[in-house]
């Protein structure tokens, strides 16, 4: 079965860091472009981060790029995005999701980890 | 980036017919037919029910459709059921090797 599962979201303040997990099984890992995905509360999907299969090539979100980084180990299976300097507007449930590489879909999909960003 | 636009809210009555929405700009949905639809239920994470414009994943009802003209794609849902109320987005690879997201629409079975 295929599968997601991330954690590592929690209270945070203003200007801290946190770093999220996403545990992969199920697929061949290494052969898919992971991302982030994030919604915040009553709001839509923005997407925040992209990785490479090999981890090497990533990608963010304007809004995130400088504060957070996208990495992975496939040894594991298993992807990371730390977090620096958190703003309240970071507030949000993240999701963790994959595409084959490929193709231009996400068709794997955690249930999410809330990261809240208060003081 | 900015996000593409869907109507916020849909309606029908079961067994009919609706369509929504997903405009962007020449910078994403005009240069790709690389758009998708994920269906999310409260508190569950988004499903995908349609990849690259019209093509359904195994297990995705028929009753889903997909269609494009210039910037503006389109998800349409025969048969309405009770199960298909939902919050519906569309996304879109974009010319920065980067996705956007719409806002969302939910979609009342009334």
């Amino acid at each position: 079965e295929v599968q997601l599962l991330e954690s590592g979201g929690g209270l945070v303040q203003p200007g801290g860091s946190l770093r999220l997990s996403c545990a992969a099984s199920g697929f061949t890992f290494s052969s898919y472009v992971m991302s982030w995905v994030r919604q915040a509360p009553g709001k839509g999907l923005e997407w925040v981060s992209t990785a490479s299969g090999s981890g090497y090539t990533t990608s963010y979100a304007d809004s995130v790029q400088g504060r957070f980084t996208i990495s992975r180990d496939n040894s594991k299976n298993t992807l990371f995005l730390q977090m620096d300097s958190l703003r309240a507007e970071d507030t949000a449930v993240y999701f963790c999701t994959g595409k084959a590489d490929g193709y231009w879909f996400f068709d794997v999909w955690g249930r999410g980890t809330l990261v809240t960003v208060s003081s | 980036q900015s996000a593409l636009t869907q109507p916020a809210s849909v309606s029908g009555s079961p067994g009919q017919s609706i369509t929504i929405s997903c405009t962007g700009t020449s910078s994403d949905i005009g240069t790709y037919n690389y758009v998708s639809w994920y269906q999310q239920h409260p508190g569950k994470a988004p499903k995908l029910m349609i990849y690259d414009v019209s093509s359904r994943p195994s297990g995705v009802s028929n009753r889903f459709s997909g269609s494009k003209s210039g910037n503006t794609a389109s998800l349409t849902i025969s048969g309405l059921q009770a199960e298909d109320e939902a919050d519906y987005y569309c996304s879109s690879y974009t010319r920065s090797s980067s996705w956007v997201f719409g806002g969302g629409t939910k979609l009342t079975v009334l």
